[in-house]
């Protein structure tokens, strides 16, 4: 069955250090978004991308995060400067169509910022 | 900005039994909803969902109902499973856009 890959699956970095999440969202999707949940918190929305640009994007995703599809299977997650309250489970999701259709979730990154 | 809300933080259901799962919505301009399972350390996984032209949609032992006049959702799973133990949380979505809004979870225990 296809699914949404993400690496690394736990990353700790160091406070103003930059890390990029990498996703492998399934083949066919041409839908792609970036969630988080922080521990204890619910799932939240952070971004979705759509023919190589953003099309949606939460009030949490400020100039620190930037996403990209540098090739026609990786999505990308950046954070430039992260801070301690940047740590967090960060998943991928896709979904074929917008629409009343689900999204697929990766196993999620675990992000710690020490 | 609690949109979706799931008001039982846990609920422990003996196996076999029902587990009946419930949600909240304030925005009426939503238009679909999602019911997914997580267990920890993994993603969400999709169950189940309902357009609001619906008010049922079954799929095994999951049932999901939509009340849009009391803008609630409930999602009933018969039996109960000791593998459904899990977290389990509701989403929606709003026409014309993107993002799906989670609610907090429930955490369900199905005793054997």
């Amino acid at each position: 069955e296809p699914e949404v890959t993400q690496t690394p699956s736990h990353q700790v970095t160091q406070m103003g250090q930059e890390v990029i999440l990498r996703c492998v969202p399934i083949s066919n999707h041409l839908y792609f978004y970036w969630y988080r949940q922080i521990l204890g918190q619910k799932v939240e929305f952070l971004v979705s991308f759509y023919n190589n640009e953003i099309s949606e994007k939460s009030e949490i995703f400020d100039d620190q995060f930037s996403v990209e599809r540098p090739d026609g299977s990786n999505f990308t997650l950046k954070i430039r400067s992260t801070k301690l309250e940047d740590s967090a489970m960060y998943f991928c999701a896709s979904s074929s169509r917008t629409g009343n259709t689900e999204a697929f979730f990766g196993q999620g990154t675990r992000l710690t910022v020490v | 900005d609690q949109q979706v809300k799931q008001n039982s933080p846990s609920l422990s259901v003996q196996e076999g039994r029902i587990s009946i799962l419930n949600c909240d919505y304030t925005n009426s301009m939503f238009d679909y909803f999602l019911w997914y399972k997580k267990y920890p350390a993994e993603g969400p996984t999709f169950l189940i969902s309902i357009s609001s032209i619906k008010d049922k949609n079954e799929d095994g032992r999951f049932t999901v109902f939509l009340n849009k006049s009391a803008k609630h959702l409930s999602l009933h799973i018969v039996p109960s499973q000791p593998g459904d133990s899990a977290v389990y949380f509701c989403a929606a979505r709003r026409s014309g856009t993107y993002k799906y809004i989670f609610g907090t979870g429930t955490r369900l225990k199905v005793l054997a």
